[in-house]
């Protein structure tokens, strides 16, 4: 079945450190990908998706992503970090071409970002 | 950006009890609404696709007699737990699909005591 794994559990970064934070997914076919986060106490939120094109993708706040077919992985990276950036990160990916439909995500479990100031 | 809310964002109830919880979209129309299940540590699950003006569509292993889903209109679905048990405690988010990309409520927090 298809599925979506993000390796890093609990990620704990000094401010103006690197990110890069791991999501694979077991699909052999057509994917959207999507980065979600969520601040403490409040809504998910879309940080950027990958539909076709450019397989770099650059979302809000700084982040950017990068998918590689080969790898089935679509990392998520930030080149400094800040102590806003706390937060819960969900990587999605929504299979097309199966019986899961053009809208359903499937979520990964997560990985919790604490930045030190 | 478009606005999800649910409500209520916190319940507590007792076993046997039912419990509704509503997700609307604020400044746009949803044909269809995602309710997600999320345990604590845990990804979101997605339980049910919810259709307006049809019936919704539950992933494999949810039990639709258990979780009612009513979509009466185009900014309104509602999840109603049936006969909740503290099995059932857990936290309800909803989701919609506006300007392209999916909203998510504030999520609901289900306690049952």
């Amino acid at each position: 079945a298809q599925s979506v794994s993000q390796h890093n559990h609990h990620v704990i970064l000094s401010e103006a450190a690197s990110l890069e934070l791991g999501c694979n997914y077991s699909y052999g076919g057509t994917v959207n990908l999507f980065w979600y986060v969520q601040y403490p106490g409040q809504h998910l939120q879309l940080l950027l998706k990958y539909f076709s094109g450019d397989p770099l993708v650059k979302g809000i706040k700084g982040f950017e992503a990068e998918f590689i077919k080969s790898k089935f992985s679509f990392n998520l990276r930030k080149p400094s970090v800040q102590w806003s950036d706390t937060a819960e990160y969900f990587c999605a990916v929504n299979f097309r071409g199966t019986n899961f439909g053009n809208e359903k995500l499937t979520f990964g479990t997560g990985t919790r970002l604490t930045i030190i100031p | 950006g478009a606005v999800v809310s649910q409500h209520p964002s916190r319940v507590i109830c007792k076993s046997g009890t039912s419990v509704k919880i509503e997700c609307r979209s604020l400044d746009f129309q949803a044909t269809t609404m995602f309710w997600y299940r999320q345990f604590p540590k845990q990804s979101l699950m997605l339980m049910a696709t919810s259709n307006e003006g049809s019936k919704a569509t539950y992933e494999q292993g949810v039990e639709k007699d258990k979780f009612l889903i009513n979509h009466a209109s185009l900014t309104l679905s509602t999840l109603t737990v049936t006969s909740a048990h503290p099995e059932d405690s857990s936290f309800y988010i909803c989701s919609a699909r506006g300007d392209g990309e999916l909203f998510f409520g504030e999520g609901s927090r289900l306690t049952v005591l």
